[in-house]
This record gives C-alpha cells, sequence and structure tokens, in this order.
C-alpha cells in the first residue's frame, strides 16, 4: 500500500486568508491529483500535476509537485466560503491503483 | 452527456443479503474503478478494470466482485453484506492513456444492519 498522508485533517478559517494544504508520501508517483468533494457528492478533479518541481496555477490556487514526485502541496489565495469543501489528494502508483489521502476538511468562515 | 452514473443512491441491507451497485459511464472511458469512503479514511480502492474483460482488485477487495462485458458498465457485487460494508461508494471512470484524470459518480450511501 503506498500512503498519503494529508494535513491539516481539519482548517476552519476566516474569509480572506491564505491556507496552505499538505500531501505527504514515502512512495513515488508517476502523478498525483487534487481533488475537492462538497457534501453529498463525488469528488471533482481540480488538477493533475505530472512532473517532479511542477507548479500549475488554478485562480487563486497553487499547486506544486515535489521535485521526488512525492509530495504535493495546495495553497489558496484570499479563501472564500466557496473554497469550503473536502480536499483529497490521490497519486497513482504502481500497477495502474490509485491511493487517496485522507482529505483535509476546510470550513472559510465569511 | 451523462457522464457517470450510479444506482441505487441509497441502500439498507440486512446482515448476509446480497445486492449489485450499478455504474455506467458515457465518455467511452476505459478505466472504469470503485472506491468506498469512511470517515477519516479517505476513498480506498477495491476493484477497478482497464477495459472490457479486464478487472483488477484494489486495497480492499474482499467480499465484493466485479465484472466488466461492456466499456460503458461496471456493477459491483456484494456477495453476503456485513456491517462493515457500511460506507459510500462511489464509481468513477477515466481514459487509460496519460494522466488518466477520474470522473466520479454520485455516489451510494450503503448501509448494513
Amino acid at each position: 500500500t503506498q500512503l498519503l498522508e494529508q494535513s491539516p485533517q481539519f482548517l476552519s478559517i476566516q474569509e480572506g486568508e491564505n491556507l496552505t494544504v499538505y500531501c505527504n508520501s514515502s512512495s513515488v508517483f508517476s502523478s498525483l491529483q487534487w481533488y475537492r468533494q462538497e457534501p453529498g457528492e463525488g469528488p471533482v478533479l481540480l488538477v493533475t500535476v505530472v512532473t517532479g518541481g511542477e507548479v500549475k496555477k488554478l485562480k487563486r490556487l497553487t499547486f506544486q509537485f515535489g521535485d521526488a514526485r512525492k509530495d504535493s502541496s495546495l495553497h489558496i489565495t484570499a479563501a472564500q466560503p466557496g473554497d469550503t469543501g473536502l480536499y483529497l489528494c490521490a497519486g497513482m502508483g504502481t500497477g495502474n491503483q490509485f491511493y487517496f489521502g485522507t482529505g483535509t476538511s476546510l470550513t472559510v468562515i465569511p | 452527456n451523462a457522464g457517470v452514473t450510479q444506482t441505487p443512491k441509497f441502500q439498507v441491507l440486512k446482515t448476509g443479503q446480497s445486492m449489485t451497485l450499478q455504474c455506467a459511464q458515457d465518455m467511452n472511458h476505459e478505466y472504469m474503478s470503485w472506491y468506498r469512503q469512511d470517515p477519516g479514511m479517505g476513498l480506498r480502492l477495491i476493484h477497478y478494470s482497464v477495459g472490457a474483460g479486464i478487472t483488477d482488485q484494489g486495497e480492499v477487495p474482499n467480499g465484493y466482485n466485479v465484472s466488466r462485458s461492456t466499456t460503458e458498465d461496471f456493477p459491483l457485487r456484494l456477495l453476503s453484506a456485513a456491517p462493515s460494508q457500511t460506507s459510500v461508494y462511489f464509481c468513477a471512470s477515466s481514459y487509460s492513456r496519460g494522466p488518466f484524470e477520474q470522473y466520479f459518480g454520485p455516489g451510494t450511501r450503503l448501509t448494513v444492519t
């Protein structure tokens, strides 16, 4: 099993603050994805990173893949209530299997 | 396109009963997978398929069976339900080339009493 650990597990912040969520593993992944999930719904893909050191920006969200392809981070600038949700990282390991992190539950208070 | 559809949305079973969770996609994706989501444990892969006629076990396959007779459908069978299988089940699909960007269905909430 290729474990992905996310931190923090819970995060509650005020609107306008910045935050960073981390996804770490001792295993190497060929690609890493970030999803957001809202209550009662399936996860929705935000981004895929495939190259060590890669940085991708999606409006106020910045995603980074570690040089060794074992870790990733998600940074949100000026958080808004619409950013509230469960953020999940997922890596593709050996044998076309996906491994998901345990998730970070984000609440942005207006 | 409907994307990935799952039925039923909710189900209650008694211990020992069997049932099939349905999953279908209309995006011509080769790769399909089933996950279960439990509080504090993220999503765990149960079974997956890289194409019609090909299935393989994921991280937590015990007590579940799958088959893939068509590209569109990937049903998950619970052979003899147990309370430990109480969970939310998600089906997902993607192309099998490139970064495997997965599209998820809305989920099935299963309770086994």
